[in-house]
């Protein structure tokens, strides 16, 4: 079964790093994914999809502050300079044929 | 710029039925797959179905499978969701999302959603 696990939340300073993990499931570690971020009261943001090569590609207007990386099953989304409207839900996001599934979401705290 | 609007949600007994609408602008329509996510309130983001191009391919989450349909006018540039036989657990706010080509791929563009409660 195709699951993706994250970390419930996460926090950092302003100006600083921080790196949320996506887990893929056991037999789907060459799975690409999305990392999504979702703002207080806000809908979605597409940020990148990731490949399992740690190739990614990022969406209209996001900054070259958000990055991805791979290793394994685990898929990683680095965020630096942390400013304050980086406060928000990220969720990641993968597909196959007939089903789209997504990770619970990692709550990012910037302190 | 890409758009899509939701519209339709509202309060609904539980066993009715609500047909939800997103209209998109921005880019052309009838060349992307489409899909509906959900978000209960205070809860992660779930996907409930999508539909291809032509709309001749559907598929759909099993918490939804005969109870709801996906459907598209590509020359009125619309997705809609048909709801039936609601339950109290379909309470969300609904987005319609772009599925980035080639399929399958990410959610690529979304909207800003439309509130469905179910409730007596």
């Amino acid at each position: 079964q195709l699951v993706l696990t994250q970390s419930p939340s996460a926090s950092a300073s302003l100006g600083a790093s921080v790196k949320l993990t996506c887990t893929l499931s056991s037999g789907h570690s060459s799975y690409a994914i999305a990392w999504h971020q979702q703002q207080p009261e806000k809908g979605p943001r597409y940020l990148m999809k990731l490949n399992s090569d740690g190739s990614h590609s990022k969406g209209d207007g996001i900054p070259d502050r958000f990055s991805g990386s791979s290793s394994g099953a685990e898929r990683y989304l680095t965020i630096s300079s942390l400013q304050s409207e980086d406060e928000a839900d990220y969720y990641c996001q993968t597909w196959g044929t007939d089903i789209r599934v997504f990770g619970g979401g990692t709550k990012l705290t910037v302190l | 710029e890409v758009q899509l609007v939701e519209s339709g949600g509202g309060l609904v007994q539980p066993g009715g039925s609500l047909r939800l609408s997103c209209a998109a602008s921005g880019f052309s329509f009838s060349s992307y797959w489409m899909s509906w996510v959900r978000q209960a309130p205070g809860k992660g983001l779930e996907w409930v179905a999508n539909i291809k191009q032509d709309g001749n391919e559907k598929y759909y989450a099993d918490s939804v499978k005969g109870r709801f349909t996906i459907s598209r006018d590509n020359a009125k540039n619309s997705l809609y969701l048909q709801m039936n036989s609601l339950r109290a657990e379909d309470t969300a706010i609904y987005y319609c999302a772009r599925e980035l080509t080639p399929y399958p791929g990410p959610l690529d563009y979304w909207g800003q959603g439309t509130l469905v409660t179910v409730s007596s």
